[in-house]
């Protein structure tokens, strides 16, 4: 069974720092994009970053540019999100997915069950 | 950036009734829109990608119609595992957006 489990959300305060990750199960990891997603408490679902199968192509969302930075482990099927400089308008429930295709070009048809971060002072 | 925008935002249906979600793009996407659906406090599973194609084991009562700036999904019979938020997205062009989500209730 495909899976993907987020991990390394919690409380920080405006400013600080989070590392976020994606272990993934089930498929051929090096074979995907990945991408992160959030959901900000009782909002809809925003797309964060996207990298592809080997971390040669990454995207990343106007609202994060310059703060945050994706990358992979394919040797051991990790996804990160480096979260720096955090708001508190990051907060929210990320959400790890893969792709469909390697350069993420589709849809994301694994989801993991999310893991909540927090910016307050 | 390519807005989706969803109607209605809240849609009452009983069991077994017809329920029709709409999702309009402020540009052509091609047939390059996918169906979520998000349970409270879950995570959003895959209905439909390429507009129309439904999803690994997903019921036939799902379907997905559409091309270009209107799309539609309908669930010809709804079941109680069925009420949920519906989000639609397209991945034709960077960044990838969402519509604001339909609630079936």
């Amino acid at each position: 069974e495909m899976q993907v489990l987020e991990s390394g959300g919690g409380l920080v305060q405006p400013g600080g720092s989070l590392r976020l990750s994606c272990a993934a199960s089930g498929f051929a990891f090096n074979t995907f994009a990945m991408s992160w997603f959030r959901q900000a408490p009782g909002e809809g679902l925003e797309w964060v970053s996207s990298i592809s199968n080997g971390g040669a192509v990454i995207n990343y969302a106007d609202s994060v540019k310059g703060r945050f930075i994706v990358s992979r482990d394919n040797s051991n099927r990790i996804l990160y999100l480096q979260m720096d400089s955090l708001r508190v308008e990051d907060t929210a429930v990320y959400f790890c997915a893969k792709d469909s295709t390697a350069y993420s070009s589709g849809w994301s048809n694994v989801w993991g069950t999310g893991t909540t971060v927090t910016v307050s002072p | 950036e390519i807005v989706m925008t969803q109607y209605p935002g809240t849609l009452s249906v009983s069991p077994g009734e017809r329920a029709t979600l709409s999702c309009r793009a402020s540009q052509s996407v091609s047939h390059e829109l996918a169906w979520y659906q998000q349970r409270p406090g879950q995570a959003p599973r895959l209905i439909v990608y390429g507009a129309s194609t439904r999803a690994t084991g997903i019921p036939d009562r799902f379907s997905g119609s559409g091309s270009g700036t209107h799309f539609t999904l309908t669930i010809s019979s709804l079941q109680s595992e069925d009420f949920a938020i519906y989000y639609c997205q397209q991945y034709n062009k960077w960044p990838k957006t969402f519509g604001q989500g339909t609630k079936v209730e």
